[in-house]
């Protein structure tokens, strides 16, 4: 199993560029998440789906977007991307109420 | 709403000295997590906490709940170079069924020969 994979790893956007960065877990989770860390703060979840056709907001949801249109898939977009949202972004999965949850590598994202 | 504290935010230590690392959190929870990150690396799963007393223990890291106090400690007896790392506590929002997690700061270990 490759469990939580991410693409890319790294991407360099100019402001205003769009762009999707795409999760994809082989665990069969009804859970995704996409999760975001900054220097000095930890993770912060910006959107969660608890399965296939559904999306919710967490604690940084603002200036992104996100689908589930397939269980094993979860797609965050930015569609105007600003430094701000320089970060890496991790995406993770779990089973509902399993108690354990697996996160991918990681995509580097640097806006200019 | 919740928030989680750890503290200390950095540590430096000897090897073969023991320590202990907190982390507060300010609302009723379901569960506590901790993790590892190596720099430049991904979150590895070291303990998931699931009830009042737990205590877990994986080699020369052990991790304890007290949710009356809402309190876990990560303790490390005997620490080695191999533990350096920055560890996370992460707590899942009580009544959630979505295993959302509030994550800490996160505390920088660095052991030193």
């Amino acid at each position: 199993n490759a469990g939580v994979t991410q693409t890319p790893k790294f991407r360099v956007l100019k402001t205003g560029q769009s762009m999707t960065l795409l999760c994809a877990q082989d665990m069969n989770h009804e859970y995704m998440y996409w999760y975001r860390q900054d220097p000095g703060m930890g993770l912060r979840l910006i959107h969660y789906s608890v399965g296939e056709g559904t999306t919710a907001k967490g604690e940084v949801p603002d200036g992104y977007n996100v689908s589930r249109l397939k269980k094993q898939n979860f797609l965050l977009g930015l569609e105007s991307a600003a430094p701000s949202q320089t970060s890496v972004y991790f995406c993770a999965s779990s089973y509902p109420i399993a108690g354990e949850v697996f996160f991918g590598p990681g995509t580097r994202l640097t806006v200019l | 709403e919740l928030k989680v504290e750890q503290n200390p935010l950095f540590l430096s230590m000897q090897e073969g000295k023991n320590y202990t690392i907190y982390c507060n959190y300010s609302t009723t929870s379901d569960r506590l997590y901790w993790y590892r990150q190596d720099p430049g690396k991904s979150l590895e799963s070291l303990f998931v906490l699931l009830s009042n007393g737990a205590v877990k223990q994986e080699g020369r890291l052990m991790a304890s709940l007290d949710t009356k106090a809402r309190l876990s400690t990560l303790h490390i007896t005997a620490a080695v170079h191999d533990l350096s790392a920055t560890y996370f506590c992460a707590v899942e929002r009580y009544g959630g069924a979505t295993n959302k997690l509030i994550f800490g700061t996160g505390t920088l270990l660095a052991v030193q020969p």
